[in-house]
């Protein structure tokens, strides 16, 4: 089973639509939570960090449950240009300092 | 605002041969990270330096090798290449200073035939 959990898609949605990602992880250790974003064959790009009190930037709203290990991404209004792979991602506290784990991705298509 | 910057873009190499990709993180970032992603998966984590130690490690296969100089770039070197290191390879720095966001450089999309 992988530390990150994600739908891997595709989710094909409308112009306009709202859509919703969730993801799950497994170690309780785990310090802080991030969206990325990664268009096909780029580098990921971060969307945004995730609080415990949810946070929003424009469209975009991510929630994090910890005591679920949960996190989600809502989208509103979509765009042909948020077509992409979304990464959940969830950073560990190491002994030597930290790292990255990825979900494995979740596909959106938006089309007209 | 300044990116990281990897070198070279693309590499196309020979089974057995050994590859060098080069990082140059964010100005003023202590850690870099590097990450491989083969195709249709998520990025792997091999290795991170703060501050010019390893810091940690992950799946970083014996073959490979990585250091951090006094100016903070990073070097990850591969020997022995297979073609199962046919990949792209990320680089990513980050600033200590309790969220350690990591921010990713374009990759190098390594080839061995």
């Amino acid at each position: 089973r992988k530390e990150v959990e994600q739908d891997p898609g595709p989710f094909n949605v409308p112009e306009g639509a709202t859509v919703a990602f969730n993801c799950t992880y497994s170690n309780s250790a785990s310090q802080s939570f991030f969206w990325y974003r990664q268009d096909c064959r780029k580098e990921p790009k971060l969307l945004m960090s995730v609080y415990s009190s949810g946070n929003e930037d424009g469209r975009f709203t991510a929630q994090l449950n910890r005591a679920s290990q949960y996190i989600s991404l809502l989208i509103r209004d979509s765009k042909l240009s948020d077509s992409a792979t979304y990464l959940c991602v969830v950073n560990i506290l190491t002994g030597g300092g930290n790292k990255l784990t990825f979900g494995t991705g979740t596909q959106l298509k938006v089309e007209l | 605002a300044a990116g990281v910057i990897q070198s070279p873009r693309h590499l196309i190499k020979e089974k057995r041969e050994t590859a060098t990709l080069k990082c140059y993180p964010i100005p003023r970032h202590d850690t870099v990270y590097w990450y491989q992603q083969g195709p249709g998966q998520d990025p792997q984590f091999l290795i991170s330096f703060y501050e010019k130690m390893q810091s940690d490690k992950g799946s970083i296969p014996d073959r490979f090798s990585a250091q951090q100089f006094s100016d903070y770039h990073s070097e990850l070197n591969m020997s022995s290449l297979e073609l199962g290191d046919s990949a792209l390879y990320f680089c990513a720095s980050s600033y200590r200073d309790g969220t350690d966001t990591q921010y990713f450089g374009p990759g190098t999309r390594l080839t061995v035939l």
